[in-house]
């Protein structure tokens, strides 16, 4: 089945304790994308990536990491969380194949909700 | 820059009643234009897009939405409202050029259904 994971589903943390947020897809898709839901703010990208060692930032990436090591993974680290940063998350990914066409539809995971207290 | 605009955080119809979300969107050339809905504690799914082609676009679950450039709109209906529909819908762009790489999302519509 044609899926993205997301791990864990929730997690309660404090305030600097370092975090990670692991993604897997199984559909070869090159582009992976970290979101974050907000109520009234709809979503907002943090990271993208086009394919395997290419990232860049989104529209609100301070506070996060991101690596492509594998074209599969694509995991979100908090170095130091802080209460901001409590949200949903979700991953995403799409085919662009190599035109970078991003006309096709987005799959997400089921979303990992983030307390830091 | 592009940007999406939905109209209305919350809209609640009755159970028949036509549905109708509202979607604007901003950008310097025709874009990729989407429709994704969210159940409850689920992730999103797709539930139409317009790419190219016809502007009337029919996509799950009995909607349709219609691509009107001269309005830059992208609005979702449905004719008539089941108590299933009651989620949360978003408007999102992409960009054709394929040296762009954001897709933006609206701020969310949440429908209510009345029985």
């Amino acid at each position: 089945e044609a899926q993205v994971t997301q791990n864990p589903r929730y997690l309660i943390t404090v305030t600097g304790k370092k975090l990670t947020v692991t993604c897997s897809q199984n559909m070869n898709h090159e582009y992976m994308s970290w979101y974050r839901q907000d109520p009234g703010l709809g979503l907002r990208q943090i990271y993208y990536s086009m394919n395997v060692e290419v990232t860049d930032k989104g529209d609100v990436p301070e506070g996060y990491k991101v690596s492509r090591k594998e074209k599969r993974n694509f995991p979100l680290i908090l170095e130091s969380p802080s209460p901001n940063q409590t949200s949903l998350y979700f991953c995403a990914s799409v085919n662009i194949q190599t035109s970078g066409d991003l006309g096709n539809e987005q799959f997400f995971g089921p979303g990992t909700r983030l307390t830091v207290l | 820059a592009q940007s999406v605009t939905q109209l209305g955080s919350h809209v609640s119809v009755s159970e028949g009643a036509l549905v109708l979300l509202r979607c604007n969107y901003s950008s310097s050339v025709p874009p990729y234009l989407f429709w994704y809905v969210q159940y409850p504690n689920q992730g999103l799914q797709l539930l139409l897009k317009y790419t190219t082609g016809a502007t009337l676009v029919k996509g799950i679950n009995g909607f349709e939405a219609e691509f009107k450039k001269s309005e830059t709109s992208f609005h979702l209906t449905k004719p008539s409202a089941h108590m299933s529909d009651a989620a949360e819908y978003f408007c999102a762009v992409s960009d054709r050029r394929s040296s762009a790489s954001k897709i933006i999302f609206g701020s969310g519509t949440r429908l209510s259904i009345r029985p």
